[in-house]
């Protein structure tokens, strides 16, 4: 049971490339979020998804975008990267008023 | 805008005392409360979770929730260095919204 899957686990972006963050689950969770973590900052909300087909906005989704096609996999997409997008990104899962199950999260720099 | 707020800390503590974490929360309607833990470089660890006004123990950790006050704590028996990291409070609101969380304590235990 690998639990919440996301990769990579670093990547370097240059100002105005794109990349598509994966996160997999394999509990059957129906909610997924993904949050970004910054020093002293603790954790924000970007986007979650309470089922397949059904996404909504957390509290700083400027700059993203996501799908959730399947019930497993809930993709985060950053288009056109900017150096305030330096972070770690953290993809949850839960049943719906549950304590979350975290992956191990993706190191993101913007340069 | 709901809120979750925690003392920054650092909080440090001698190996064997007992380690005591507070988190206030703004939103009344709020019906669960969780406490993780999280270590330098990793994502966080669900370690409790509590619901009803009153303690809750499991090992060492008690959790302790006042809805009247709109306070939650942790406390941590006979603290070992292994405790050291940062703590999350996390906050659900009414309507199963997605957890908000606290920016963290960061506890140090001193052997």
């Amino acid at each position: 049971n690998a639990g919440v899957t996301q990769t990579p686990k670093f990547r370097i972006l240059k100002i105005g490339q794109s990349m598509t963050l994966q996160c997999a689950q394999d509990m059957n969770h129906n909610y997924m979020y993904w949050y970004r973590q910054d020093p002293g900052m603790g954790l924000k909300l970007i986007y979650y998804s309470v089922g397949a087909g059904i996404t909504d906005k957390g509290e700083v989704p400027n700059g993203y975008n996501v799908s959730r096609s399947t019930t497993e996999d809930f993709p985060l997409r950053l288009e056109l990267a900017a150096p305030s997008q330096t972070s770690v990104y953290f993809c949850a899962s839960s049943y719906s008023n549950g304590g979350y199950t975290f992956g191990s999260g993706t190191r993101l720099t913007v340069v | 805008q709901k809120e979750v707020e925690q003392n920054s800390g650092p909080l440090s503590v001698p190996e064997g005392a007992i380690a005591s974490l507070n988190c206030t929360y703004s939103d009344r309607g709020s019906q669960s409360f969780f406490w993780y833990r999280q270590y330098s470089g990793k994502s966080p660890e669900l370690i409790m979770s509590i619901y009803s006004n009153g303690d809750k123990e499991d090992g060492r950790f008690t959790a302790q929730l006042n809805k009247a006050s709109q306070y939650v704590s942790l406390l941590i028996r006979d603290s070992q260095p292994s405790d050291s990291a940062t703590y999350l409070c996390a906050v659900f609101g009414a309507g199963n919204t997605p957890l908000v969380f606290g920016k963290g304590t960061r506890l140090s235990v001193i052997a």
